[in-house]
């Protein structure tokens, strides 16, 4: 079964920091490029970040440009998202989901895990 | 970026009926060289990740059921549920990846009326 497994999401203080990993399972996950995709409250999907398969490729969504940094390890089937100088509006919870299309459409998602930035 | 809307934000309908949710991009997702619109649909049941229905805007994701249908090109879409059931009931989504950076609408509430 192919499954996503998202972990890492805490309550954290504005400012600072949060790691996220997310272990697939399931495919062979070298061969798929991969995204952070995140629900706010009240709010809707948003798109974080895009990683290729080997890493070379990465993009993000202006909102989160220059705080988060996305990587891979391939050799654990693992994807990471580094999280710092975490604001309110980042609230929410972060799906890690396969590009099935290498650049579009995503399947699965992972159950999601939660962050929360609050004093 | 590419805003999608999704008009009306929930909608009702009786079990059996059928269910249209719209879906439209503030810029064409259309791309002449292949043909292909660059959309997708999702579900999201309650306490449940997206789902993925549709690709390509009409392409059928594997084990979706065929009384969901996906329609449109440029910048109008249509996802259609014939025969709503009660495992219906969900949030659906669409999602342009024509452009960076990838943009969702907002979800269409699916009720049982």
């Amino acid at each position: 079964e192919v499954q996503l497994v998202e972990s890492g999401g805490a309550l954290v203080q504005p400012g600072g920091s949060l790691r996220l990993t997310c272990a697939a399972s399931g495919f062979t996950f070298s061969n798929y490029s991969l995204d952070w995709v995140r629900l706010a409250p009240g709010k809707g999907l948003e798109w974080i970040s895009y990683m290729s398969q080997t890493g070379s490729i990465i993009y993000y969504a202006d909102s989160v440009k220059g705080r988060f940094t996305v990587s891979r390890d391939n050799a654990k089937n693992s994807l990471y998202l580094q999280m710092k100088s975490l604001r309110a509006d980042d609230t929410g919870l972060y799906y890690c989901v396969r590009d099935k299309g290498d650049f579009g459409w995503f399947d699965p998602w992972g159950q999601g895990t939660p962050v929360t930035v609050s004093s | 970026d590419i805003v999608m809307t999704q008009p009306p934000d929930s909608l009702a309908v009786s079990l059996g009926e059928r269910a249209t949710i719209n879906c439209k991009s503030s810029q064409s997702v259309f791309n002449s060289f292949n043909n292909k619109n660059y959309l997708a649909w999702y579900q999201r049941k309650p306490g449940q990740p997206p789902k993925l229905l549709f690709y390509w805007a009409s392409t059928r994701e594997s084990g979706v059921p065929d009384r969901f249908s996906g329609r449109g090109s440029g910048t109008d879409f249509t996802l259609t549920i014939n025969s709503l059931q009660a495992e219906d009931v969900a949030v659906y989504y669409c999602q342009q990846y024509y452009n960076l950076p990838f943009t969702f609408g907002p979800g269409t509430k699916v009720e049982i009326k």
